[in-house]
Parts: structure tokens; C-alpha cells; sequence
């Protein structure tokens, strides 16, 4: 199971809303309405944003979004500021073959 | 305040083992699927394996089957990760994680979402 098509690197000014997509197949994002995204500062542990393609845990921002079309889903962030500066990972269920779950690639969102 | 605290990481050389230890606090425990992620330096996330709340359900990722165990004792709110046969590549921090959804047997598919996560252990693996 190869890991999912994260862009390496997205950018955006205070203010802004910029959008990570999350490329996977008809096995893994295609098949299944169960991804999550997760935060994660340096030298931090993971932070889950988003679940089920596009709920939010209680106390996330709602400026943070997700939606899914295909085999590609996406998380936006609107309002950029600066704390937002981070890693960002999507994750998804990938069926009952030899991988279970699958990461993406991971996106450094950079705040200009 | 719900938490989990990771444990037992440290130097060994190839072909060693390892047991990291989670302990976790301010949930019911045994009501929750657990996972092991870890995290190669500077490197992305990688699921390594899940246990689900009662223990009778596991899952690893292909390149730990066979040399990694998860198990838990519920007893003892706690999560283990028992690492055999390391190699350069297991060299990563690795994170315990609750995943989101309640229920001691859950379908695997439940345990795509962790909504805490421990700070992490090290592990090194000298060649």
C-alpha cells in the first residue's frame, strides 16, 4: 500500500485560505468516507483536525474544513494565521488487505 | 484530563528488542481501540499497529508483522509495544494513540481516527 499524495508544501499570507489535497486510490480515499487529518507542530505529537472526511472534534477551529470528491480529499484552512504554521498529514482506512491504514505523504504549510 | 504517557524507548543495537510501555489516564480504557504510530527522523507518520479494546483484535503494518507484538493489560490502563529483530529502519519516535470511537470490538475500519496522542518515545537502532 503506498503512502498518499500530499503536496510537499503550501503557502499562503495571514488572512488567506489555502487547501491541501490528499490523493489516493479507489482502494483507500475512494472507497471509504473514513479519513482523518492531523496537525502537527515540530517536536510535537499529532493533532486530529478532521474526521470522517470532514467532522470536527470539539475545541478545533472551525476556520479548519474538509470534504472529499473521488479518490482525493481536501483540507482547507481559511483565515490563515500564524499558528497554523505546521505539518499536515491525511489519513485513511485502506480495507482489510495487507495495509489496514494508510498516512499521506505530509504538507508543510508555511504562513507568509 | 485524559492522557497518555510513553515509556522504554532508548539505544539497542540491531537485531535487539524492545518493550515501550503507554500509560493512559482520564478514560475508560478498555472501551478504546489503541494504535502505535511512529515517526522516522524527519520523516511522516507511519501507522505500525492497533489493538482493539478487549485485546482479542490486532493489526500490524507489513513490515513489523512477525517481529512486533502490541498487546495491553486493562488492569493497568496500559499499552505495550514489544519491538523483536530491530532494524535501522524501525529507528523513529514512536507515539500511543486512543483512537476516537468507543467500543471493546469495534470493526478495524472504526480505528482510522486517534483523538490523543502521547508525546512519544525514541527509539534507535545502532547497526
Amino acid at each position: 500500500q503506498s503512502a498518499l499524495t500530499q503536496p510537499a508544501s503550501v503557502s499562503g499570507s495571514p488572512g488567506q485560505s489555502i487547501t491541501i489535497s490528499c490523493t489516493g486510490t479507489n482502494s483507500d480515499i475512494g472507497g471509504f468516507n473514513l479519513i482523518s487529518w492531523y496537525q502537527q507542530h515540530p517536536g510535537k505529537a499529532p493533532k486530529l483536525m478532521i474526521y470522517e472526511g470532514s467532522k470536527r472534534p470539539s475545541g478545533v477551529s472551525n476556520r479548519f474544513s474538509g470534504s472529499k470528491s473521488g479518490n482525493t480529499a481536501s483540507l482547507t484552512i481559511s483565515g490563515l494565521q500564524a499558528e497554523d504554521e505546521a505539518d499536515y498529514y491525511c489519513y485513511s482506512y485502506a480495507g482489510t488487505g495487507t495495509s489496514n491504514y494508510v498516512f499521506g505523504t505530509g504538507t508543510k504549510v508555511t504562513v507568509l | 484530563e485524559v492522557q497518555l504517557v510513553e515509556s522504554g524507548g532508548g539505544l539497542v543495537q540491531r537485531g535487539g528488542s524492545l518493550r515501550l510501555s503507554c500509560a493512559a489516564s482520564g478514560f475508560t480504557f478498555r472501551d478504546y481501540g489503541m494504535k502505535w504510530v511512529r515517526q522516522a527522523p524527519g520523516k511522516g507518520l507511519e501507522w505500525v499497529s492497533v489493538i482493539s479494546g478487549s485485546g482479542n483484535n490486532t493489526y500490524y503494518t507489513d513490515s513489523v508483522k512477525g517481529r512486533f507484538i502490541i498487546s495491553r493489560d486493562n488492569s493497568k490502563n496500559t499499552l505495550y509495544l514489544q519491538l523483536n529483530s530491530l532494524r535501522a529502519e524501525d529507528t523513529a519516535v514512536y507515539f500511543c494513540a486512543k483512537c476516537l470511537y468507543s467500543g471493546s470490538d469495534l470493526p478495524g475500519y472504526y480505528y482510522y481516527a486517534m483523538d490523543v496522542w502521547g508525546q512519544g518515545t525514541t527509539v534507535t537502532v545502532s547497526s
